[in-house]
């Protein structure tokens, strides 16, 4: 099926810098993107919508200042969590849809879990 | 808003017997829901998909039950295995917003 790669896949950061990651999607091109937290023992929470070309979509609450998604081509996102501050401290994931037996499904990257210290 | 929720948090159930998870929904537009199971650290796993023009979909050990009148989908796993063991989510298509959640607890 369908791949998502996501990098890093752990990150620490000291508080104040910023970290990016990376979101592939290695053998099919997509258009959209999401970009998911998932704090512990919650459930994933939809952060923003990247699209390719254009500027991403944020959920109600997320500070897109902070949060900088680019999705320069079909094939890669990236998520840059600027002023990075312990609270950041999370669990991020990437996902895209994909064709799959004739259905869309969503794949997910690996998630990438950053520690601000 | 719209939101997917589900109704427990945690379901134990023992080897060799069947679970059931829920999951209810409140967009009436939703047409499309997928069952993922995430393990711990890892992102989400496709499990089963359905469409909102079918009330039952199965697949190897899992079924998925969408009932369309009270906004609600199950999912069943039969014989469940300690590899079961994980958080399951139902999410809606629309923007693939997910619930809150399921943690599966296999014991021998």
């Amino acid at each position: 099926g369908a791949v998502v790669s996501q990098h890093p896949s752990w990150v620490i950061c000291k508080s104040g810098t910023s970290v990016k990651i990376e979101c592939r999607s290695l053998d099919f091109q997509a258009t959209t993107m999401f970009w998911y937290r998932q704090f512990p023992k919650q459930s994933l929470m939809l952060m923003a919508t990247s699209n390719e070309g254009s500027k991403a979509t944020y959920e109600q609450g997320v500070e897109k200042d902070k949060f900088l998604i680019n999705h320069a081509s079909l094939t890669l996102s990236t998520l840059t969590v600027t002023s990075a501050h312990p609270e950041d401290s999370s669990f991020y994931i990437c996902s895209a849809f994909a064709l799959a037996d004739a259905n869309t499904e969503a794949f997910f990257g690996q998630g990438t879990r950053l520690t601000v210290v | 808003g719209e939101s997917v929720g589900l109704h427990l948090p945690t379901l134990s159930v023992q080897e060799g017997d069947n679970s059931i998870i829920n999951c209810a929904y409140s967009n009436s537009a939703s047409d499309y829901f997928i069952w993922y199971k995430q393990e711990s650290g890892k992102g989400p796993q496709f499990i089963i998909d359905i469409r909102s023009n079918m009330d039952k979909r199965q697949g190897q050990r899992v079924t998925v039950l969408l009932n369309k009148t009270v906004k609600h989908l199950s999912l069943q796993i039969a014989a469940t295995q300690p590899g079961d063991s994980a958080v399951y989510f139902c999410a809606d298509t629309d923007k693939l917003i997910f619930g809150t959640g399921t943690r599966l607890q296999v014991f021998p």
